[in-house]
């Protein structure tokens, strides 16, 4: 059973950095056809997807939040981690992070496993 | 505003169905049958209960069905239970540069 769990500060000033961390267990983050996802749920709205870092290392980022965002890994650790710039208070939201699995009907990708979120405000 | 459109809210009785829409464009829904369907529940992490349109994942109530056409996707909830009361996000791929889409979260209340 794969399971996922973020952890990193609850709170971030303005205009500084906010980083997470997901821990893997269960699965490793280098093989198999996954996708590691980031996904934020501002307070009371809906779910925003971030980026992924694909098994083999690449990653793809949100447009809308390209220039600010950076996801990289630690394989020794079998972690994948989230780095957002110049934070604002409209990036205060509780950040998932997700296995998107791979379909054998479709071939296609899907949100399978999620953690449990980590609620991080962006206040002075 | 979220690229596929979902009802704010749905509510309906026990044992009753509703079903809840899912609309976008010839660049999601329409193109692709990569349609999944999430459950959040409050405070909990969403968890996937349709994907592949139709098709639900081991161990998720067959009460769960989904469907598509054209443009718009539904997820269709038979024999309301109480414990269905929970936020339902649609999700796609999409040809646009964001990837994967999802919608903006409707509201259901069993009454």
């Amino acid at each position: 059973q794969v399971q996922l769990q973020a952890s990193g500060p609850g709170l971030v000033k303005p205009s500084q950095t906010l980083s997470l961390t997901c821990t893997v267990s269960g699965g490793s983050i280098s093989s198999g056809d996954n996708y590691w996802s980031w996904i934020r749920q501002p307070p009371g709205k809906g779910l925003e997807w971030i980026g992924y870092m694909y098994y083999t290392g690449s990653t793809y980022y949100n447009p809308s939040l390209k220039s600010r965002v950076t996801i990289s890994r630690d394989t020794s650790k079998n972690q994948f981690s989230l780095k957002v710039n110049s934070v604002t208070a409209a990036d205060t939201a509780v950040y998932y992070c997700a296995r998107a699995g791979w379909s054998k009907d479709s071939s296609w990708y899907y949100f399978d496993y999620w953690g449990q979120g980590t609620l991080v405000t962006v206040s002075s | 505003q979220s690229a596929l459109t979902q009802p704010a809210s749905v509510s309906g009785s026990p044992g009753q169905s509703i079903t809840i829409s899912c609309t976008g464009t010839s660049s999601d829904i329409g193109g692709y049958n990569y349609v999944s369907w999430y459950q959040q529940s409050p405070g909990k992490a969403p968890k996937l209960i349709i994907y592949d349109v139709t098709k639900r994942p081991s161990g998720v109530s067959n009460r769960f069905s989904g469907s598509k056409s054209g443009n718009t996707a539904s997820l269709t909830i038979s024999g309301l239970q109480a414990e269905d009361e929970a936020y339902y996000y649609c999700n796609s791929y999409t040809t646009t540069s964001t990837f994967w889409v999802f919608g903006g979260g409707t509201e259901l209340t069993v009454l």
